[in-house]
């Protein structure tokens, strides 16, 4: 069975440090996707990113960035100058195609940036 | 603006009664989901419809149910045969491509509490 696992539960840092969130991965779809979601305390989850299993080049955007690694089913997430708005719940999900998508989700990891 | 709204985004309920979640979408999305959150867990799919009139049960539909009359809204109701209500619900929409591809939005939530 598909599973996210964030071994991360909270992590917490000060403004201007980098940080990064890790992403472990079980699948057997040779085709899928992997997402990060940004959940903010105001409870919405927020699209950052989506990555598909053969496309293994790593994407940066403004001071996000992600690293996946197929050969260690890994997709990390770092964050460079972190900043107190970054203070969030961070979810990495996998998709898997069961008829519908399904999303496969890890428990987050929380970051805490402190001034 | 285009967006998926939830409502209300606090709801109290006392043991034995049914509340319904509103969700609606402008995003002409034909795909809508449900799902639980938690604390210090990821979301778990209650249940998911594709198509207008069509839907089927998630991972833990137990003491849910759900309506798709129309594509804008996915209305969940929370029935007295829940055991455990008391979570943050989520509703997300997507477009409803085939595979895996597919990105989900997400609304800004309902916290039910039961008294």
């Amino acid at each position: 069975a598909q599973k996210v696992t964030q071994a991360q539960t909270e992590i917490s840092v000060v403004e201007k440090e980098d940080v990064t969130l890790d992403c472990v991965y079980e699948t057997r779809d040779t085709t899928y996707y992997l997402f990060w979601y940004k959940q903010p305390p105001s409870g919405e989850l927020v699209f950052l990113i989506r990555r598909n299993s053969f496309d293994e080049q790593n994407e940066i955007s403004g001071r996000y960035s992600w690293n996946f690694q197929k050969s260690t089913s890994s997709f990390n997430f770092t964050i460079t100058a972190s900043q107190v708005v970054d203070s969030a719940v961070y979810f990495c999900a996998l998709s898997e195609f069961q008829g519908f998508q399904k999303l496969v989700f890890g428990t987050g990891t929380r970051l805490l940036v402190s001034p | 603006d285009g967006g998926i709204t939830q409502s209300p985004k606090y709801l109290f309920r006392k043991e034995g009664q049914n509340v319904t979640l509103s969700c609606e979408q402008n995003l002409n999305h034909d795909a809508m989901y449900w799902y639980r959150q938690d604390p210090g867990q990821g979301l778990r799919l209650i249940y998911y419809s594709q198509i207008v009139n069509d839907f089927q049960k998630g991972d833990i539909a137990e003491g849910y149910s759900v309506s798709r009359e129309k594509k804008e809204s996915f209305p969940l109701t929370v029935t007295s045969a829940q055991k455990n209500p008391t979570a943050f619900y989520l509703c997300a929409s997507s477009i409803g491509l085939a595979g895996a591809t597919d990105t989900q939005y997400f609304g800004p939530g309902t916290r039910l509490t039961v008294l």
